[in-house]
């Protein structure tokens, strides 16, 4: 298996404008979840899915963002419109469960830059 | 809310010592694991606790889970440039939710 996968790698954007990351988490595993990391505060939650039900987006900052999962296969966190205090590395992970006696796997992360 | 704070923030030692890296809070946890990050790369999972007192090994590395289940240390014998790397400890919150510490940034000096 490839891991899972998150795409672009890095974005660079403007301002204002809408960003969209997207994810292919392991298959067969049926939890998702969605992280933002910064220097000042560290790696932090932002929303999970099991079987592509969202549980809990009480980590998403602002209704700037939002996150689907549209199938088992397939995940995007969407920021519209960005803002310079949305840079940070975003990253994405799958497990076979939602608590943490599963073990998480995580992508490689994107790396945002709102300027 | 439910914190896990970990010291150092940042560690440096030469290859060859030994250290110690805590995890702590004031709030009890039904486990805790320890991750290790390098750059550019997402976290990896080392080891997960779940009995208050447990000891873990992997190598020269030793983890331990505080009997009252509220800290958690790693310990490193013999460390290697390869050690380098940042070092996360999460836990759930009462609410299910999984909290990650903000990490010890680990060099290992050649």
């Amino acid at each position: 298996d490839a891991g899972v996968i998150q795409s672009p790698r890095h974005e660079v954007t403007e301002m204002g404008q809408e960003v969209t990351l997207r994810c292919k988490p392991i298959s067969g595993h049926n939890s998702l979840f969605w992280y933002r990391q910064t220097m000042m505060r560290g790696l932090e939650l932002l929303i999970y899915f099991n079987n592509n039900v969202p549980i809990d987006d009480s980590g998403m900052p602002e209704d700037r963002f939002s996150a689907k999962m549209p199938n088992a296969s397939f995940s995007t966190l969407k920021i519209q419109p960005s803002e310079p205090r949305d840079s940070a590395v975003y990253f994405c992970a799958s497990s076979f469960g939602t608590s943490v006696i599963y073990e998480q796997y995580f992508g490689p992360g994107t790396r945002l830059t709102v300027t | 809310t439910q914190l896990l704070e970990q010291s150092p923030q940042f560690l440096s030692i030469q290859e060859g010592e030994n250290l110690t890296v805590y995890c702590n809070s004031s709030s009890v946890f039904s486990s805790l694991q320890w991750y290790r990050q390098e750059p550019g790369e997402g976290p990896v999972l080392l080891v997960t606790v779940v009995t208050g007192g447990e000891v873990k090994k992997l190598k020269r590395l030793t983890f331990q889970f505080g009997d009252a289940r509220k800290d958690s240390s790693l310990h490193i014998t013999a460390a290697q440039p390869g050690d380098t790397g940042l070092y996360l400890c999460a836990g759930e919150d009462r609410d299910d939710k999984i909290i990650f510490g903000k990490g010890t940034r680990l060099h290992i000096l050649p």
